[in-house]
């Protein structure tokens, strides 16, 4: 199956700081969603990006698919946003039946 | 906003007991699945279910595990006899129809067996 790395592992940053979490890939994607995972262990969707850039406030998205990588922007972080960020892409040429995740991003925002 | 829910949000549970989850999918959405995340670990991808039958299923969902949509909201996953390792954060999600499309999550429950 499909191979995800997620970078860095962990990532303790000041609030008002930027940051980019970056997702590696194996195989070729139709698609790619990211997520938040809070402090409560619920998953929220971020972004869902087959390609190109998206942009939802504060935070953007970029997949390069043929390069095999994907990449989400925070900026001007706040304490809201500590928690653990995946990306999840799909299996390869078979559409959105089963997501793969990555190990993600332990991001963690000190006052 | 539509959202996948899911009941309860903890249970606790003696090895051995039989549990259900469950799950009531976006109204529109056609796919439906189960992943589980133990302490600490990545997300891992137990079933997939469409047009009333497993579509697809991990290594990990074995004979333990069943899945079932008995009426036109609910989504349950049944664990026969829990062991100790089932211990994990369930999760349910849907998603519209198979291929580009997004997948939904619920906020999943927490099983815990003692």
């Amino acid at each position: 199956g499909i191979q995800v790395e997620q970078s860095p592992p962990d990532l303790i940053l000041q609030e008002g700081a930027n940051s980019t979490l970056r997702c590696n890939f194996s195989d070729s994607v139709n698609n790619l969603q990211w997520f938040h995972q809070n402090p409560w262990g619920q998953l929220i969707n971020l972004f869902y990006i087959p390609s190109g850039t998206k942009q939802n406030g504060r935070l953007s998205a970029t997949t390069v698919a043929t390069e095999r990588y994907s990449l989400l922007y925070i900026s001007s972080s706040q304490t809201t946003d500590s928690g653990v960020y995946f990306c999840a892409p799909p299996r390869p040429n078979f559409g959105n039946e089963k997501l793969t995740f990555g190990t993600g991003t332990r991001l963690t925002i000190i006052p | 906003e539509p959202e996948v829910t899911q009941t309860p949000s903890h249970q606790v549970t003696q090895m051995g007991q039989e549990v259900i989850l469950r799950c009531v999918p976006i109204s529109n959405h056609l796919y439906f699945y189960w992943y589980r995340q133990i302490l600490g670990q990545k997300v891992e991808f137990l079933v997939s279910f469409y047009n009333n039958e497993i579509s697809e299923k991990s290594e990990i969902f074995d004979d333990q595990f069943s899945v079932e949509r008995p009426d036109g909201s609910n989504f349950t996953l049944k664990i026969r006899s829990t062991k100790l390792e089932d211990s994990a954060m369930y999760f349910c999600a849907s998603s519209e129809a198979p291929g580009r499309t997004e997948a939904f999550f619920g906020q999943g429950t927490r099983l815990t067996v003692v």
